[in-house]
């Protein structure tokens, strides 16, 4: 059983650049959100998507959008990048649809090992 | 908004002795999950134990388990035999429960805890 895994595993990039980040969810699951954690520090939560859509945002600028395919793999993509974007970037993948969307029945989510993302 | 504040940012055991995390949160929701998450040097956050709000009794897996005050808003984690390989980085999340089966984590700065043999 795949879990959730991400790439590439590390990435250089210089100011001013676009990246993109790729996720692949765990096998079952529908739904991808993505964090980035910097240098000693918790992980931020980025965006969630499911069926396709983005369906929550964290405090992030508009440098950061994401894309979720049909076979519900994701992609994160960032604009014009700064320094302070180095990071590591989390995919966290989870189960929404076809169960009772109560809060009793919150699906837990399976961590990726990240891409660590530094710019120069 | 919902904040986690980990107040401990090294914590040192030795070697199957017994050490305690903090964590305290702030929320004004009544219903919501807690959790710990270990992240070894090898990056992946794995899940370690949670907590559901409504239930009074405090989660247990094998050798961890939590202290799950609710009123006092504390969620502190309890580690049992500490084994070289709890060496870590243990971050406390909080679920943000927004009116859908959305899994928005909200996570404290987290605990660096060396096992010293």
């Amino acid at each position: 059983d795949a879990g959730v895994t991400q790439s590439p595993t590390h990435l250089i990039k210089t100011r001013g650049q676009q990246v993109t980040l790729r996720c692949s969810p765990k096998s079952g699951h529908d739904t991808v959100s993505w964090y980035q954690q910097a240098l000693g520090q918790g992980p931020q939560f980025i965006f969630q998507y499911y069926e396709e859509e983005e369906r929550q945002r964290g405090n992030f600028p508009d440098r950061f959008s994401g894309h979720q395919f049909p076979n519900y793999s994701s992609e994160l993509n960032v604009n014009a990048l700064l320094l302070g974007d180095s990071a590591l970037y989390l995919c966290a993948s989870s189960l929404s649809s076809g169960v009772d969307l109560s809060f009793y029945s919150n699906q837990p989510q399976h961590f990726g090992d990240g891409t660590r993302l530094s710019i120069l | 908004a919902q904040t986690v504040t980990q107040s401990q940012p090294e914590m040192s055991v030795q070697e199957a002795e017994t050490v305690t995390l903090s964590c305290t949160y702030d929320t004004s929701e009544s219903d919501y999950y807690l959790f710990w998450y270990k992240q070894p040097p090898s990056r992946q956050m794995i899940l370690v134990i949670r907590q559901e709000a409504y239930k009074q009794q405090n989660a247990t897996e094998n050798r961890f388990s939590v202290n799950f005050q609710k009123a006092a808003k504390s969620f502190s984690l309890k580690i049992s035999d500490s084994q070289l390989g709890d060496a870590a980085m243990y971050f406390c999340a909080y679920n943000d429960y927004y009116g859908g089966a959305t899994n928005k984590l909200i996570f404290g700065t987290g605990t660096l805890l060396a096992v010293q043999p």
